[in-house]
C-alpha cells in the first residue's frame, strides 16, 4: 500500500464551489505539506504543518485553507474555486529531524476549475 | 533566500546514449541538494541526495548526481538511458538549519526516443 495516499485522485468542478482534497500517510512523519504543480513552474509551497497544532502558510496560500485533523492527516480546501487553480496538487511529508527535509510525495490531484 | 535553476525545459536524447541534466543552484549558506524524479501520471519520488561528505552521489535506476561547490552546481548524468526513464526530472534544493524550506527547480523533461 502506498505511504502517502490522496483523495480524489481527478476533480473536475465549477468557478466559485468549495472544495476539499485529502491526504492521508503511514509513514508516521510529523510534517506535511501542500503542493501546486503548473507547467514551467515546477512545484510551488501552499501550506505546510508541523504538527497538529502548527500551520503555516507557504508561498501562494492565497484562495486556499488547510486542516491538520491528526497526525496522519491533512486536507486542502478551496474555499470558492477559480480557474486559475485548476493544476495538480501534491501532498508530501518529511521527518521531523534528519534526512535534509527529504519529500515524500502522494499520487497527485488533478484539479479542473471551469 | 536559496533558489535553484534548470535551464533545460526539454532534453531529447536516443536509447543508449548519455545524459547530463544541469542545475545550478544559488545559497549564501551550505546546501542539501536532491533530485526528483516524476513518472507520468505519478507523484515525485526521490532519486538521489546530496548532503554531506562524497561530492558524487549514486542513485536508484543507475542515474548519479556531482556536487561542484565552487560552480554551484548538482548536473545528473546517466551513461545510457532507456525507454523506461522518460519523465520529467526536479533538482531541489534546502539550506542548513532552520525550517529547511525546500525550493524546486521548473523541471526538466527528458525524452528517451527509440
Amino acid at each position: 500500500d502506498a505511504d502517502v495516499t490522496q483523495t480524489p485522485r481527478n476533480r473536475i468542478t465549477k468557478t466559485g464551489k468549495r472544495i476539499m482534497l485529502e491526504c492521508s500517510q503511514t509513514k508516521g512523519h510529523d510534517r506535511m505539506y501542500w503542493y501546486r504543480q503548473d507547467p514551467g513552474l515546477g512545484l510551488r509551497l501552499i501550506y505546510y504543518s508541523f504538527d497538529v497544532k502548527d500551520i503555516n502558510k507557504g508561498e501562494i496560500s492565497d484562495g486556499y485553507s488547510v486542516s491538520r485533523q491528526a497526525q496522519a492527516k491533512f486536507s486542502l480546501s478551496l474555499e470558492s474555486a477559480i480557474p486559475n487553480q485548476t493544476a495538480l496538487y501534491f501532498c508530501a511529508t518529511s521527518e521531523r529531524t534528519g534526512g535534509a527535509n527529504t519529500q515524500y510525495f502522494g499520487p497527485g490531484t488533478r484539479l479542473t476549475v471551469l | 533566500a536559496q533558489s535553484v535553476t534548470q535551464l533545460d525545459s526539454q532534453v531529447p536524447v536516443f536509447e543508449e546514449a548519455p545524459v547530463e541534466l544541469r542545475c545550478n543552484y544559488s545559497s549564501s549558506v551550505s546546501v542539501y541538494l536532491f533530485w526528483y524524479v516524476q513518472y507520468p501520471n505519478q507523484g515525485l519520488q526521490l532519486l538521489l541526495k546530496y548532503l554531506s561528505g562524497s561530492t558524487l552521489v549514486k542513485g536508484i535506476n543507475g542515474f548519479e548526481a556531482e556536487f561542484n561547490k565552487s560552480q554551484t552546481s548538482f548536473h545528473l548524468r546517466k551513461p545510457s538511458v532507456h525507454i523506461s526513464d522518460t519523465a520529467e526530472y526536479f533538482c531541489a534544493v534546502t539550506v542548513s538549519g532552520g525550517y529547511q524550506k525546500v525550493t524546486f527547480g521548473t523541471g526538466t523533461k527528458l525524452q528517451v526516443i527509440p
